[in-house]
């Protein structure tokens, strides 16, 4: 049983557009919730991350949303590069970083 | 760089021999993982370690143990390897700054092992 959903398993965005990935979680617990990118041959890399007591949090193209009464949350890449191009992972801990739950991956492409 | 280095890199073995993958660090971080990365699945996290000789297991330990004899080192071992256990093998060790751990896991290369 996957404790933290996401979806879509893969997507395409042309250049220039926005790319959002979803994901749930069941356990209410969880305090932490990153999202971590990862190219081919890597391994992954902590992107952007945000803790329950804020319901957006932005880094440049890249934007946390999180809807803790739904028990979701989502990233929104705007302006999206072929750069951008990897696999992204929503993850969740109830400890700060230990013991991250992930889940399944998305593959992000876009076209130039 | 967070100085972490997993040997080997690549490995092919057959079923039923034991198996020990190596984690590497050289900053002194207190915890350090072992995840399994499988299509489909994400990165599933096998066991971890909150200091010398202080571990415990994840979610998908059975098959795998681990040791942690000083500070830099982290072993996996499949004492009898399987098909199922083909994988990519992934080292992580939590970020601190100073006495603080933070929330970041910083990742090793990865070790792709098969299992015919």
């Amino acid at each position: 049983q996957q404790q933290v959903k996401q979806s879509p398993q893969s997507l395409i965005v042309q250049k220039g557009g926005i790319s959002i990935i979803n994901c749930a979680y069941e356990n209410t617990a969880f305090d932490y919730f990153p999202w971590y990118q990862q190219f081919p041959g890597k391994g992954p890399a902590l992107l952007i991350a945000i803790r329950p007591d804020v319901s957006e949090k932005k880094e440049g193209r890249f934007t946390i949303s999180f809807n803790k009464s739904a028990k979701q949350f989502s990233l929104h890449i705007m302006d999206s590069q072929p750069g951008d191009s990897a696999t992204y992972f929503c993850a969740a801990s109830m400890e700060y970083g230990n013991k991250l739950v992930f889940g399944a991956g998305t593959i992000l492409r876009v076209k130039s | 760089d967070a100085g972490i280095t997993q040997s080997p890199r690549h490995k092919v073995t057959e079923t039923g021999t034991p198996v020990t993958l190596r984690c590497h660090q050289t900053e002194n971080h207190r915890y350090m993982y072992w995840y399994r990365q499988d299509p489909g699945h994400g990165l599933r996290l096998i066991h971890y370690s909150y200091g010398v000789k202080d571990t415990d297991k994840g979610e998908v330990s059975d098959g795998y143990s681990v040791s942690r004899s000083k500070t830099e080192d982290f072993l996996l071992t499949l004492e009898s390897a399987t098909s199922s256990q083909t994988s990519v093998y992934f080292c992580a060790i939590r970020g601190n700054t100073g006495s603080l751990n933070t929330g970041e896991l910083f990742f090793g290369e990865g070790s792709r092992l098969t299992v015919l």
